[in-house]
Order: structure tokens, then sequence, then C-alpha cells
């Protein structure tokens, strides 16, 4: 079965200054890793995806995420924190093997980012 | 391209009645899901549908239902609202060709948010 731990509810930082958000994930088999970033009374909007490929993954807005096996992370950084990124942050898995995995993907509990002037 | 929409955006209903919300994919898109999403439980996999045919479940009583129409609009069903089921509905879709369909990210909608009474 597959799961998601996001380590942090809530992030604090001040404008301009480095944000991460950390994840781990267990997958029984080789997962594809997502993150996804929820504004306030908006639907969900994909940051960035990994699939194994390269394992830094370089998504919109300056996000970047590393796959590390070894570690079961999928952390994602940015480094000079917007005012316009608060929001939500979800890190998102899913099986790469149909059956059970079709269509569903499973979400960490989310990690609200909250960013100062 | 039009991205997911769902109707309504808004509904309002009292215990023990049922409710249809609708979701119309991407155009070209084969693949919906559901999801809810609730502050206590956080983004949780409902069901998916391809080409007509529900391919994956979540752990949701039977009073959760769906269905896909040949267009590949989806319509979600609940009945007997209980106060539990106020959440915001998520669907989201995908092109969902490719077996292990989890390579492709989903496109979310804006939700329904259904407040029980």
């Amino acid at each position: 079965a597959q799961s998601v731990t996001q380590l942090d509810s809530h992030v604090s930082v001040s404008e301009g200054t480095p944000v991460l958000l950390r994840c781990n994930y267990s997958s029984s088999y080789s997962p594809s890793l997502f993150w996804y970033v929820q504004h306030p009374n908006k639907g969900l909007q994909l940051l960035l995806k990994y699939t194994s490929a390269a394992t830094l993954v370089k998504g919109i807005n300056g996000f970047e995420a590393e796959f590390k096996k070894s570690e079961t992370s999928f952390h994602l950084t940015k480094p000079s924190a917007h005012m316009s990124d608060a929001a939500e942050y979800f890190c998102v898995v899913s099986d790469k093997v149909g059956g059970t995995s079709y269509g569903k993907l499973t979400f960490g509990q989310g990690t609200i980012l909250t960013v100062h002037p | 391209k039009a991205g997911v929409t769902q109707t309504p955006r808004y509904l309002i209903k009292t215990r023990g009645q049922q409710v249809t919300l609708s979701c119309s994919p991407i155009s070209g898109h084969r693949s919906v899901s559901w999801y809810q999403q609730t502050p206590g439980q956080g983004l949780q996999f409902l069901f998916e549908y391809f080409s007509e045919t529900q391919r994956n479940k979540g752990n949701f009583p039977g009073r959760f239902s769906g269905r896909q129409f040949s267009n590949s609009r989806s319509e979600m069903n609940v009945s007997t609202l209980e106060l539990g089921d106020s959440a915001l509905y998520l669907c989201a879709s995908t092109s969902g060709f490719s077996p292990q369909s989890s390579y492709n990210e989903q496109f979310f909608g804006p939700g329904t948010r259904l407040t029980v009474l």
C-alpha cells in the first residue's frame, strides 16, 4: 500500500528566504510522486511531478523537488519565497501499477505555508 | 482548452436527502476521478471511471456512487446524507489511455462545496 507523510503541518517563512516542505513516502512499487498546491477556495494545481526520469525535478514558479530513494523522501524547495506562495501544499504518490492504482492519488495531510513580509 | 468544470459550486442539503454532483473533464480525457476533502480526513479517493466503467474504488460506504457517460462527463451521487458528508468534492481528469495511467498527472476542477445541515 502506498502512503505519504508530510512532516510539517505548518511552515512559516519570511519573503525572500528559502522554503523547504518535507515529504516522505511509502510505496510497494516504483512510484510516481507529485506536489500540488491549493490556494484558498481554489482547486488543486500541479507544481511538479517525478516519474523515474531525473531525480531533481523542476516545477512551476521556481519550485523544485529531489527524489531520494534511499531516504524515501521527496522534499519541495524554493530558493526565495514570494507572498503569492502562501497556500497549502500536498505531497502525492501514485503507484505505477494498474488495477488498484487506476486513477488513485494518495495525498499527504498537507502543509500550510505562510509567508511574512 | 477548457479545464475541468464542476457544477454546482455550492450546495446546501439537509440530513437524509440525496445529492448529485457533476463533472465535465478536459476535452479528450476519458478518466475521471473523484475525491472528498475534509479538514479532518484530508483528501481521500472516492472512485475512478474510465470509458463508462468504474475501474477503482476507495473505502467509502455504498451511499457514495458514481457513473460516467459516453461523453466522459461524470456524476457522483450521495444518498441519505449525513452531517459528516459535508466536504469539498473534487473531480480530476486525465487521459487514462496508458495502462499505467498514474504517469499522467490529474487535472482538478474547482470543486463542489457540500454543506449538510
